[in-house]
């Protein structure tokens, strides 16, 4: 079992769209977890820190699950700009970071 | 700051040879690592280090080597190229239990 599982997708849908995407974990020790952006041929970038408590930035929202071991990131209002994989990761005791195999999103005009 | 600077950023290798990518970060950060990325794919450990002086292999260590002789660089060597090791390789690194910050990956074929 990958330690951490995403659906690769791709979500296709129409811009103004709101979308979700989930991630599961298997590493209970897992102490913070990331949401990555990732477009076409560049690097990954930190789209956004995942919290307990759930936490929201704009038009986007992670939440965290503990007991089930899954992590969840909600886009609303999508953008044409938004099209890109996003990665989920976790971060664990020895402050190594796993990273899960991306949920590709493609929004269309 | 540059941040985490990757060179070359294309390559083309016949089978057997070797090269050394190069990646250097001017943030102070401790901790470094390489990732390899197959077209479609998630990224994959190679090796990572803790600080100076310091490595450890990750997920795929098969076929490349480390070393970290100051903070700033962190290169890995392909000793015998193959054609499995045709991928986009991505140095990252970062302070401690906070984001990690990636370079712009170096696109390696090898024929």
């Amino acid at each position: 079992r990958k330690e951490v599982e995403q659906d690769p997708g791709p979500f296709n849908v129409p811009e103004g769209a709101t979308v979700a995407f989930n991630c599961t974990y298997s590493n209970s020790a897992s102490q913070s977890f990331f949401w990555y952006r990732q477009d076409c041929r560049k690097e990954p970038k930190l789209l956004m820190s995942v919290y307990s408590s759930g936490n929201e930035d704009g038009r986007f929202t992670a939440q965290l699950n503990r007991a089930s071991q899954y992590i969840s990131l909600l886009i609303r209002d999508s953008k044409l700009s938004d099209s890109a994989t996003y990665l989920c990761v976790d971060l664990n005791a020895g402050n190594m970071l796993t990273f899960g195999g991306g949920t590709r999103l493609m929004v269309k005009p | 700051n540059a941040g985490v600077t990757q060179t070359p950023k294309f390559r083309i290798l016949k089978i057997g040879q070797s090269m050394t990518l190069q990646c250097a970060q001017d943030m102070n950060h401790n901790y470094m690592y390489w990732y390899r990325q197959d077209p479609g794919m998630g990224l994959k450990l190679i090796y990572y280090s803790v600080g100076a002086g310091i490595t450890d292999k990750g997920e795929v260590p098969n076929g490349y080597n480390v070393s970290r002789s100051t903070t700033e660089y962190f290169p890995l060597r392909l000793e015998l190229a193959a054609p499995s090791q045709t991928s986009v390789y991505f140095c990252a690194s970062k302070p401690v239990g906070n984001e990690q910050f990636f370079g712009p990956g170096t696109r390696l074929t090898v024929l």
